[in-house]
């Protein structure tokens, strides 16, 4: 198994630009979780998903929106970039929420926005 | 007041020593305490699971969690240079949506 695969590594966008970060699972995981990390800070979930046609917001979801069409995939979009969105993107998935069910994390994307 | 405080470091210590990583946190709906390691540029991944109250231990690891108090605690003992990332707490509630909250983080490094 691949795991939770991410997709682009780095990337630089223009203020106002749009953009889709792409996580895949191939663990068959029910529930998928967008985070963000900001230096010096902890992860702040974005939004998430249990299951497919199903998400819900988290912590920090302005700016951005996602979808859940395959249990496999939950991209994430930024329809108009700004400077406060440059971070680090981490995707996770685990099998189910309850009890101690270990989310499991892509490698990232780095998102600097110029 | 966030829900979950962690002294963010950075901690240098000599390899062979014992660390002691913690958090505190304000919510006592949280019922499972985590710990993650995450080396540099790469995603979290768990170090230790504890749930409420009570010691776990795991090779060299080993957590420890005090309702009483809000208070957990990560333990290395014999630490390596391996052992150099940033350790991030994390817990969540029984109820509701589960979703994990996450101390900021604390870089470690271990000097050979």
């Amino acid at each position: 198994n691949a795991g939770v695969t991410q997709t682009p590594k780095f990337r630089i966008l223009k203020i106002g630009q749009s953009m889709t970060l792409q996580c895949t699972q191939d663990m068959n995981h029910n529930y998928m979780y967008w985070y963000r990390q900001d230096p010096g800070m902890g992860l702040k979930l974005i939004y998430y998903s249990v299951g497919a046609g199903i998400t819900d917001k988290g912590e920090v979801p302005n700016g951005y929106n996602v979808s859940r069409s395959t249990t496999e995939d939950f991209p994430l979009r930024l329809e108009l970039a700004a400077p406060s969105q440059t971070s680090v993107y981490f995707c996770a998935s685990s099998y189910s929420i309850w009890t101690q069910e270990t989310q499991y994390f892509g490698p990232g994307t780095r998102l600097l926005v110029l | 007041q966030k829900e979950v405080e962690q002294d963010p470091g950075p901690l240098s210590v000599p390899e062979g020593a014992i660390v002691s990583l913690n958090c505190t946190y304000s919510n006592s709906a949280f019922q499972y305490f985590m710990w993650y390691r995450q080396y540099s540029r790469k995603g979290p991944e768990l170090l230790m699971y504890t749930y409420s109250s009570g010691n776990k231990e795991d090779g060299r690891f080993t957590a420890q969690v005090d309702k009483s108090s809000k208070y957990i605690s990560l333990f290395i003992r014999d630490s390596q240079p391996s052992d150099s990332a940033t350790y991030l707490c994390a817990m969540k509630s029984i109820q509701g949506a589960q979703k994990l909250v996450f101390g900021q983080g604390t870089r470690l490094t271990i000097n050979p």
